[in-house]
């Protein structure tokens, strides 16, 4: 069965902290996605990846194939960076299963 | 320039009615899609299209019906609109695989 996984559902953190988000899934894929739902509703895609490391400004994606697991990190955290992180995954073919999200909450 | 846009952003109706929302992207890309996410905020695939061809089809109900007329257009409808069908539409569209680029969601009440 196709699953995704992630932890923390909820995560608040101090300006500054080096923050991990953590996904894992069942099966072998195709790609994993890292979204970025804003407050507002808006979804933004962060990241797809299929191996290795990711890096865009602070935002750090890495995923290991062998363990089935994927971290999405945040250096120098900053309030804005406040959203619902979700991953995602292509178990092959162009459906995407999600995850159930982590609220992330950075306080100044 | 909004690479996908979707309208209404809002849009309340009563239960029976029957209601379209739109969805276009200028990407260029061959696949669009619909997400629906329930009050949980749990996201969930409804429909894929590529190339104008229903590739996705999950277990939605009949009364939600994709129309892709060319391939930057998928629009949904919805026939008899029931209590339960309030949610937060996404749509989406990706070359291949690759980067899902969403719309700004379509936030559908039902009374």
């Amino acid at each position: 069965k196709n699953e995704v996984e992630q932890s923390p559902q909820n995560l608040t953190a101090q300006e500054g902290e080096f923050i991990t988000i953590n996904c894992s899934y069942s099966v072998g894929i195709s790609a994993l996605h890292w979204l970025q739902q804003h407050p507002g509703g808006g979804i933004v895609s962060l990241f797809m990846l299929s191996s290795g490391k990711k890096k865009h400004g602070r935002l750090i994606a890495t995923i290991n194939i062998q363990e089935k697991h994927s971290s999405l990190h945040i250096t120098a955290s900053h309030p804005r960076d406040s959203a619902v992180y979700i991953c995602a995954a292509n178990f092959g073919n162009e459906k995407l299963t999600f995850g159930t999200g982590t609220r992330l909450t950075i306080i100044p | 320039d909004t690479a996908v846009s979707q309208t209404p952003k809002y849009l309340v109706t009563q239960m029976g009615n029957d209601k379209s929302i739109k969805c276009e992207q200028n990407l260029g890309h061959d696949t669009m899609y619909w997400y629906k996410q329930d009050s949980k905020k749990f996201l969930k695939i409804m429909f894929s299209y590529n190339n104008k061809e229903l590739i996705i089809n999950e277990t939605v109900p009949n009364r939600f019906s994709p129309k892709s007329p060319d391939k930057a257009h998928l629009n949904l409808h919805i026939n008899s609109l029931e209590l339960g069908d309030s949610a937060v539409y996404f749509c989406a569209s990706s070359q291949d695989l690759d980067t899902r680029f969403f719309g700004s969601g379509t936030r559908l009440t039902v009374v």
